[in-house]
Order: structure tokens, then sequence, then C-alpha cells
């Protein structure tokens, strides 16, 4: 069974820095794409980025380009997201996502969701 | 790239067919077959429903199917059951320089 274990509740100023995580089991983590989609309040769903941590192949949506950061940690099995100067439009819940095809259309398994607040 | 387009609600009786539609443009729906439906309850991950337009994942009950017609996708619940209560958003693939793009999604009531 595949589990997606994410980090908890996080509450940050801007400005602040946060690097949360997601610890993937039940599959070969090498080899399938893994990455973040994020809800703000009232608004849709909205890819961040994905990373093939079998390839070290990294993308990410052109909203967030050159703000967060995604990487994979192969010996733990634990993908992340951080960002180095949070922003209050960061606020959102953050789920981590097992995506197996369809070019990132066929997302099947999701994590259970990591809030972050960015408030002054 | 523009999110997708979707009604913020949708409703049905118990027993009825509800459809709901997915807007998008030749960019996305209308050039590709990657379109994926998800369903999110209150306080839960989303789950996935139907990928390429309208292929059912194992244990997806046949009641969702999906189709698409030019640049909209549409999800249709045939016989709505009280736990169809949810959310709906769709995804679909935008081109190589996008992970993808979602839906705004669609809060359906079960009446």
């Amino acid at each position: 069974e595949v589990q997606l274990v994410q980090s908890g509740a996080e509450v940050r100023k801007p400005g602040e820095p946060l690097k949360i995580s997601c610890e993937a089991s039940g599959y070969t983590f090498t080899q399938f794409w893994i990455g973040w989609v994020r809800q703000v309040p009232g608004r849709g769903l909205e890819w961040v980025g994905v990373t093939y941590p079998g390839a070290s192949d990294t993308r990410y949506s052109p909203s967030v380009q050159g703000h967060v950061t995604i990487s994979a940690d192969t010996s733990t099995n634990t993908l992340y997201l951080q960002w180095s100067s949070l922003r209050a439009s960061d606020t959102a819940t953050y789920y981590c996502v097992r995506s197996t095809g369809r070019l990132f259309t066929k997302n099947d398994d999701w994590g259970p969701g990591s809030l972050v607040t960015v408030s002054s | 790239q523009s999110a997708l387009t979707q009604p913020p609600s949708a409703s049905g009786s118990l027993g009825q067919s509800v459809t709901i539609s997915c807007s998008g443009s030749s960019s996305d729906i209308g050039a590709y077959d990657y379109v994926s439906w998800y369903q999110r309850h209150p306080g839960k991950a989303p789950k996935l429903l139907l990928f390429d337009v309208n292929t059912r994942p194992s244990g997806v009950p046949d009641r969702f199917s999906g189709s698409k017609s030019g640049n909209t996708a549409f999800l249709t619940v045939s016989g709505v059951q009280p736990e169809d209560e949810a959310d709906y958003f769709c995804n679909a693939y935008a081109g190589h320089k996008y992970v993808g793009v979602f839906g705004g999604g669609t809060k359906l009531t079960v009446l």
C-alpha cells in the first residue's frame, strides 16, 4: 500500500524560510514522478512542481519558478518543498502527490496535506 | 496558463444524474486526451476518479463517467448517492511548458 506521510502544519512570518516534507513508502521511490499540488483558501488546486527522484529531473509551474525548490532524498524516500523567503501568498494547503503517468494527469496517491500559514 | 473553468456548484436529487463541466482551451483539453477528475471530501485528500478522459481506476463505481467535446470535458454521475456529496476537480495536460492545469472545483450537493 502506497503511503505519503506529510509534515505538520506550519506558521511563519513573511520573509522567513521553510521546508516541508513528505515521506513515501509502499513503492519504489525512484521509479515514479512525485510532486506538490497546493490549494489556496477559496481557490482551486494548482501544481507547484514535480520531480523524478531516479533521474533528478524537476519541473516547476511558471507561477512558482524561482521562488520554491523541490528536492528528493532517495536514501530516506523523502520529498521536500522549501522556500528561502515566504510570502503571504504562499498560504495554502500543500499536498504531496505521486503521479503514475499520462503526463501528470494520472495522480493516484495523495498525502493528507500540510497547511502553511504565512502571516505577520 | 489559466486554470480550467468549472461551475462552483452543482446539485441533483438522490438517484438523478448530474453532469459537471470543465472548460479549457485548444492548448489543453482541446489538444490532448489527458484529462482526469478527482473527488475530495471535506478534510480528506483528493481521490482519482477518472483519467484519460473516461477511464476509471479499479474500485471507482461505474456510475462515474467522463467525456470530452472540443475544449470542454464533462464528469457525469449517474444516480447520485449521498456519499457523492463532495468537491470535484478536473485536471488536464497543457503542454511541455506546464506540469498541468486544474479546475477551480465544483461542490456537488445531493438533495
